[in-house]
């Protein structure tokens, strides 16, 4: 079936430095693709989603490009802010209407 | 408009027990996924129903159950509680399946099994 492999973290970046989350792929077909975040005690929240290869998401100042070549869906933002402290979570669908999500990356900015 | 909205907030419950969660799912939302998140880990599907049918289900023992009213709500249930159910449980409703949209997800309900 479709699964995702994130990168292990934790992840600690001073305000304002580059974010970058690694996310690889394996799946039948190029399915939609998507970036959820879940902040310190709630539920988790659709942060971006590309729904074909070379597709760009966006929302926040967090982009990630859905690439078929190196299958990779990698988050990246330019300069991250201690609200952005979250476990960022990796996910597609799976076979049988099922959804996979990644093991999660913890993210913690300091100021 | 009311987000997701999961039912009791924590639980604490003994080995062996029985334990009902309950979700509600946006307004026109047809479709409701059950997850279990255990600290650490990202959340593994347990079961989808959509148009009150079962449309999913992940790799769960038969102690785990749901079912989906006429209004779309949904409960999960889950026999004879072992301590390795103790976990976040989510609930997320979409349009569509799970596979194929998006999902909003409540703020789960942390069960404890002691």
């Amino acid at each position: 079936g479709n699964s995702v492999t994130q990168m292990e973290g934790p992840v600690t970046l001073s305000e304002e430095a580059f974010l970058t989350i690694n996310c690889t792929y394996t799946a039948t077909g190029y399915p939609s693709l998507f970036w959820y975040v879940q902040y310190p005690g709630e539920g988790l929240q659709l942060l971006l989603k590309a729904t074909k290869a070379d597709d760009k998401g966006s929302n926040k100042g967090f982009e990630a490009t859905y690439r078929k070549e190196t299958t990779s869906f990698h988050l990246e933002k330019g300069s991250v802010q201690v609200s952005d402290s979250a476990v960022y979570f990796c996910a597609l669908p799976n076979t049988g209407n099922q959804f996979y999500f990644g093991t999660g990356t913890s993210l913690t900015v300091i100021p | 408009d009311a987000g997701v909205t999961q039912s009791p907030t924590h639980l604490i419950k003994t080995r062996g027990q029985h334990v009902t969660l309950r979700c509600s799912p946006i307004s026109g939302h047809k479709s409701v996924s059950w997850y279990q998140q255990v600290l650490g880990q990202g959340p593994q599907f347990i079961f989808q129903y959509y148009e009150k049918e079962e449309r999913g289900r992940g790799n769960f023992p038969d102690r785990f159950s749901a079912r989906q009213f006429p209004n779309y709500s949904s409960e999960l249930n889950v026999n004879a509680l072992l301590l390795g159910d103790s976990a976040l449980y989510l609930c997320a409703s979409s349009w569509l399946g799970a596979s194929q949209g998006e999902q909003y997800f409540g703020p789960g309900t942390r069960l404890t099994v002691t």
